[in-house]
């Protein structure tokens, strides 16, 4: 059974890097089977997708955060990771990481969820 | 890409149908059968309800589904339960290779 987990720091000052990492248990971040994604939801809003990525590196993009996004899978540890640059307020969230198939167009299953604030 | 309209509250009470609308543009919903459903509850991840406009994943209840007319899709809970009080999301695929969710509703058992 595919079970992904989230890690990484609660609070980042703004104009720096928040840094994501997601956990794969039950599958190998190497299938070809899988989009391993980033959707983060922002307090008492509703749900945004980041992005995704294919482990052959095709990917589905948010236009709008595209410009300071990177995905990135290390299949040592069989984990994606994603980095968004020059954080302000509005990316206080709680980011998720999900996973598409090749054959689903739906985000299933999702981690609990990673509480970010962006703060001084 | 601008998320997709849904009204912000729905309610019913037990044993009745509500249905949630959601509402694109022929850019996404209308363009597209890939429309998925999300439930979520306070603190918690949302789970897949619907997904590919009127399927079911394994384990969801026969009383939730699908359907889709043009640039809206709906989502119908029938003989509903306390324990669909909850918000619900949709999801569509888009023509930039991307997904874009709606606004959200929030489900209310009476």
């Amino acid at each position: 059974q595919l079970q992904l987990q989230e890690s990484g720091p609660g609070l980042v000052k703004p104009s720096e890097t928040l840094s994501l990492t997601c956990t794969v248990s039950g599958a190998s971040i190497r299938s070809s089977n899988y989009y391993w994604g980033w959707i983060r939801q922002p307090p008492g809003k509703g749900l945004e997708l980041i992005g995704s990525m294919h482990y052959s590196g095709s990917t589905y993009d948010n236009p709008s955060l595209k410009s300071r996004v990177t995905l990135s899978v290390d299949t040592s540890k069989n984990q994606f990771s994603l980095k968004l640059t020059s954080v302000t307020a509005a990316d206080t969230a709680v980011y998720y990481c999900a996973v598409t198939t090749v054959i689903m167009s739906a985000f299933d299953p999702w981690g609990q969820g990673a509480l970010v604030s962006v703060s001084s | 890409q601008s998320a997709l309209t849904q009204p912000p509250t729905a309610s019913g009470s037990p044993g009745q149908s509500v249905t949630i609308s959601c509402t694109g543009t022929s850019s996404d919903v209308g363009g597209h059968n890939f429309v998925s459903w999300y439930q979520q509850f306070p603190g918690k991840a949302p789970k897949l309800m619907i997904h590919d406009v009127n399927k079911r994943p394994s384990g969801v209840p026969a009383r939730f589904s699908g359907s889709k007319s043009g640039n809206t899709a709906s989502l119908t809970i029938s003989g509903l339960q306390a324990e669909d009080e909850a918000d619900y999301y949709c999801s569509s695929y888009t023509d930039n290779n991307s997904y874009v969710f709606g606004t959200g509703t929030k489900v209310t058992v009476l």
